[in-house]
């Protein structure tokens, strides 16, 4: 257990309907990544935050995806009108401080993602 | 794009032996890499990192080279054991960057 918790850890939707997942990171980490893994892949990056801050969203955060940090404690990822090209593995990591040597990112064990 | 790749999709290797899993990238302007290991049904793993000022990195059984003039980072596991068994990813910063870019794994596998 990294201390990253993701929930849930498993999610079956129809297709068209939206879903939320949540992500609660490490206290004190003020950094929360958002990742997308699709099977036989590595991890691509979605979003970042600092705190309540989203500060980068990678192109393939298409207009359905939102994702929030209120309090910039905990996250959440909302999928809107789910497609089944959305089916993949959702991991959330978190760090403190920048990513570098001696500041490692801590990745949760994901919410598996299954559009039917 | 992505710039992290693998030249590898499978390795599978002797219990006891060592492993090699190599990893090439296209970004000369990562400062920073890291390998992750990744277990079925987990989110990944540090395993060790290497700054680009370094070329060799030596952790508890497992050793990180660096090679810059080819672009060309490798994981070495000594006497691999079953619970090696898992898919490795070589993951880079890009200078100033803020994100970690994974590579597509390499999946190492123990025979007996």
């Amino acid at each position: 257990d990294t201390g990253v918790s993701q929930d849930p850890r498993h999610k079956i939707t129809k297709r068209g309907q939206n879903v939320t997942f949540r992500c609660d990171p490490i206290s004190e980490h003020n950094r929360l990544y958002w990742y997308r893994q699709t099977l036989g892949q590595g991890p691509e990056f979605l979003t970042y935050f600092q705190n309540e801050a989203q500060l980068e969203k990678s192109r393939l955060l298409s207009d359905r995806f939102s994702a929030e940090r209120p309090k910039g404690s905990f996250s959440t990822l909302e999928i809107q009108r789910t497609e089944q090209g959305d089916s993949a593995m959702y991991l959330c990591a978190s760090s403190l401080g920048r990513v570098s040597h001696g500041v490692k990112a801590f990745f949760g064990q994901g919410t598996r993602l299954t559009v039917v | 794009g992505e710039s992290v790749g693998l030249h590898l999709p499978t390795l599978s290797v002797q219990e006891g032996d060592n492993s090699i899993i190599n990893c090439a990238y296209s970004n000369s302007a990562s400062d920073y890499f890291i390998w992750y290991k990744q277990e079925s049904g987990k989110g990944p793993q540090f395993i060790i990192d290497i700054r680009s000022n370094m070329d060799k990195r030596q952790g508890q059984r497992v050793t990180v080279l660096l090679n810059k003039t080819v672009k060309h980072l490798s994981l070495q596991i000594a006497a691999t054991q079953p619970g090696d068994s898992a898919v490795y990813f070589c993951a880079e910063r890009v200078n100033r960057d803020d994100k970690i870019i994974f590579g597509k794994g390499t999946r190492l596998h123990i025979l007996p």
